[in-house]
C-alpha cells in the first residue's frame, strides 16, 4: 500500500554540525509535507512544513526540500544544539489518508 | 500546549475491564484523530472523524470503539483490550482533513 519510508532510524552528529533526514513518498497526488519532532515523554510538535507549489522551506536552523519528481523530501538541521535531540518524523498525505508518517528518526546531538 | 487535551494521562487495566480515553480540542477544528504509538511501529492512524462523522477506520480491532460528540469531542472506548494493546494513544486535530495536524499530550495504556 501507500506508505512513506525515512532514513536514517538513528543518527548521531556532533554539535554545530549539520543533520539531514530524508523521507520518500509513493502517492504522486501527495502535496503536502510537515515534519513533527517528538522529545522524550512529550507530544509530536510540527516544526516545519512544505506544500508542493515550493521546492524549499527554511525557518531559522530548519529547511526543508522537496523533489517532487523524484518523491523525496528532507529535514536539514543546521549548527545543531543538544536541545535538537529527539525523534523526527515526516509524513505526506497517501490516498484517503490524511497523513501517512514515516517511522522515525531518532537524532543525538553530542556535546 | 493547551490546543489539544487527553484524559487520563496514564492509565493501567486489566483484560476485562472497561474504559474510555477522552480528548478534548480547544482550537475550532472541524477534523480529530486517534492514533497508536508503540515501540515497534510508527504513529498508526486508528480513526478520523471530519465533522463529526467517520471517515476512515483502519481496520481497528472492535475491542476499539470511537466515538465523536461533537467537533470538540473525541471518545476511545476500550473493552476487553490485550496486553499488545498497551501503547500510547495519541489524538490529535486540524481545521480541516489534510491539513496541519495537532497533537494532544496523549495516554500512556498499560494492560496487564
Amino acid at each position: 500500500g501507500e506508505n512513506v519510508e525515512q532514513h536514517p532510524s538513528t543518527l548521531s552528529v556532533q554539535e554545530g554540525d549539520s543533520a539531514v533526514i530524508k523521507c520518500t513518498y509513493s502517492d504522486s497526488a501527495s502535496n503536502y509535507f510537515p515534519w513533527y519532532k517528538q522529545e522524550l515523554g512529550k507530544r509530536p510538535q510540527l516544526i516545519i512544513d512544505i506544500r508542493s507549489n515550493v521546492g524549499e522551506k527554511k525557518d531559522q536552523r530548519i529547511a526543508v526540500t522537496l523533489n517532487k519528481t523524484a518523491k523525496h523530501f528532507s529535514l536539514h538541521i543546521t549548527e545543531t544544539q543538544p536541545e535538537d535531540s529527539a525523534v523526527y518524523f515526516c509524513a505526506a498525505p497517501s490516498g484517503n489518508t490524511p497523513l501517512v508518517f514515516g517511522k522515525g528518526t531518532r537524532l543525538s546531538v553530542i556535546a | 500546549e493547551t490546543g489539544v487535551t487527553q484524559t487520563p494521562r496514564h492509565l493501567v487495566m486489566g483484560m476485562t475491564n472497561k474504559k474510555s480515553l477522552k480528548c478534548e480540542q480547544h482550537l475550532g477544528h472541524n477534523a480529530m484523530y486517534w492514533y497508536k504509538q508503540s515501540a515497534k511501529k510508527p504513529l498508526e492512524l486508528m480513526f478520523v472523524y471530519s465533522l463529526e462523522e467517520r471517515v476512515e477506520n483502519n481496520s481497528v480491532p472492535s475491542r476499539f470503539s470511537p466515538e465523536c460528540p461533537n467537533s470538540s469531542h473525541l471518545f476511545l472506548h476500550l473493552h476487553t483490550l490485550q496486553p499488545e494493546d498497551s501503547a500510547l494513544y495519541l489524538c490529535a486535530s486540524s481545521q480541516e482533513s489534510y491539513y496541519t495536524q495537532y497533537f494532544g499530550p496523549g495516554t500512556r495504556l498499560t494492560v496487564l
